[in-house]
Order: structure tokens, then sequence, then C-alpha cells
């Protein structure tokens, strides 16, 4: 039973660069939720999906997309990356309690 | 006025005392709320949830609730070095599918050996 699990770890990409980051889950959870963690910000929520086949946007959807692409995984995708983009990524999921659980983040570098 | 408001701290405490976390929010219709605490550099995890007025306890964890008040505590007693780390506070906040864990920012609690 691993949790969340995401990749990459770590990426570097230059300004304009697109990249899409992987979330999975083996925990059963309809919920799922995408996090960014910026230094005084705390975590803030990109978007989010209740159930398989629903999408919607959280406090910061701006220069992202998602892809619900089945009940264990939820990607994030940056189409044409900026240095504010520059972030820790946190994929979550979630009980009917919202209870949520973390992946272990991306650092994603933007040059 | 944040959503969900906690002091950044540092907060130190000496080793064996208890560490008092606090977190005030601002939406009255909340109804649930969260502890996580987030090693440097590492996820955040989650170690109590508390739903109702009034204290819940887990280990030497214990979550206090005042809904009138819109406050919400952690303790740790017997606070050990393992501890130290940002704590994170969550409240719920919106209704039915559009519900949202909103985050403070955390205060990071320093136990000093």
């Amino acid at each position: 039973n691993a949790g969340v699990t995401q990749t990459p770890k770590f990426q570097v990409l230059k300004t304009g660069q697109s990249m899409t980051l992987q979330c999975a889950q083996d925990m059963n959870h309809n919920s799922m939720y995408w996090y960014r963690q910026d230094p005084g910000m705390g975590l803030r929520l990109i978007y989010y999906s209740a159930s398989e086949g629903t999408t919607d946007k959280g406090e910061v959807p701006n220069g992202y997309n998602v892809s619900r692409l089945n009940k264990r995984e939820f990607s994030l995708r940056l189409e044409s990356a900026a240095p504010s983009q520059t972030s820790v990524y946190f994929c979550a999921s979630g009980l009917w309690s919202h209870e949520q659980y973390f992946g272990p983040g991306t650092r994603l570098t933007v040059t | 006025q944040k959503e969900v408001e906690q002091n950044s701290g540092p907060l130190s405490v000496p080793e064996g005392a208890i560490a008092s976390l606090n977190c005030t929010y601002s939406d009255r219709g909340s109804q649930s709320f969260f502890w996580y605490r987030q090693y440097s550099g590492k996820s955040p995890e989650l170690i109590m949830s508390i739903y109702s007025n009034g204290d819940k306890e887990d280990g030497r964890f214990t979550a206090q609730l005042n809904k009138a008040s819109q406050y919400v505590s952690l303790l740790i007693r017997d606070s050990q070095p393992s501890d130290s780390a940002t704590y994170l506070c969550a409240v719920l906040v919106g209704g039915g599918a559009t519900n949202k864990l909103i985050f403070g920012t955390g205060t990071l609690l320093a136990v000093q050996p």
C-alpha cells in the first residue's frame, strides 16, 4: 500500500516549456487535490476532483490544467511554465470525512 | 482577514514541556478541523481531526475546538525534539461538493533538548 505517489520528485524547466505532474493513489479515495506550497503563503489549492469524471478550480488555477484519468490518477499540466510557477506541488487524496493524505511532493523550478 | 490564521512562530519549548499551538478561522459555518505536521522538506502528515466542540485526545496530542470563539488549538504534552516541525491548521469551508480545506501558513515548533 503505497498511499499517494507523485512523479517526478524534482524538475527544472525553462520558461515556456510544458510538463505534466503525475499523481496516483491506492487508497480507493474518491477525492483528489493538487496544491502548491510557497514560503509564507501556505498550501493553496490549484484544482480538485471530488469524484471520477469531475474537476473544479481551486484558489489559484491560472496557468494549470488537470485530468482525472480514472479513480486512481489525477494529473496536473503546466502548458507554458513561468517563473511564478516555481514551487513545491503536492497531490492529496481524501475521504468522505475530508481527511486528506498527501504525496511526497514535486519540487519544480522554472528558470 | 485571512480565512485561517496561525502565528508563524517559531514557538520554542523545552523538552518535556507542553506546546500549545493556536489557530483562528473566519467561516462560522465550518464544521471540520484538522492538524497536520510537516517536517522540513517533507509533505504534510495528518495528526488530528476534530468535529465537535471540546477536547479530543490521541496519545500526547490533544485538539481543542471552540466554535463560538472560532478557535482551534493543538496541545502536545511531554514535547520531544522529534516534535520539532511546522504545524498546519486546516479548516473545511464551503458546502456539499464544493467543500475545500483552507490551510493556515503554519506554526514552526522548536523543542529544545
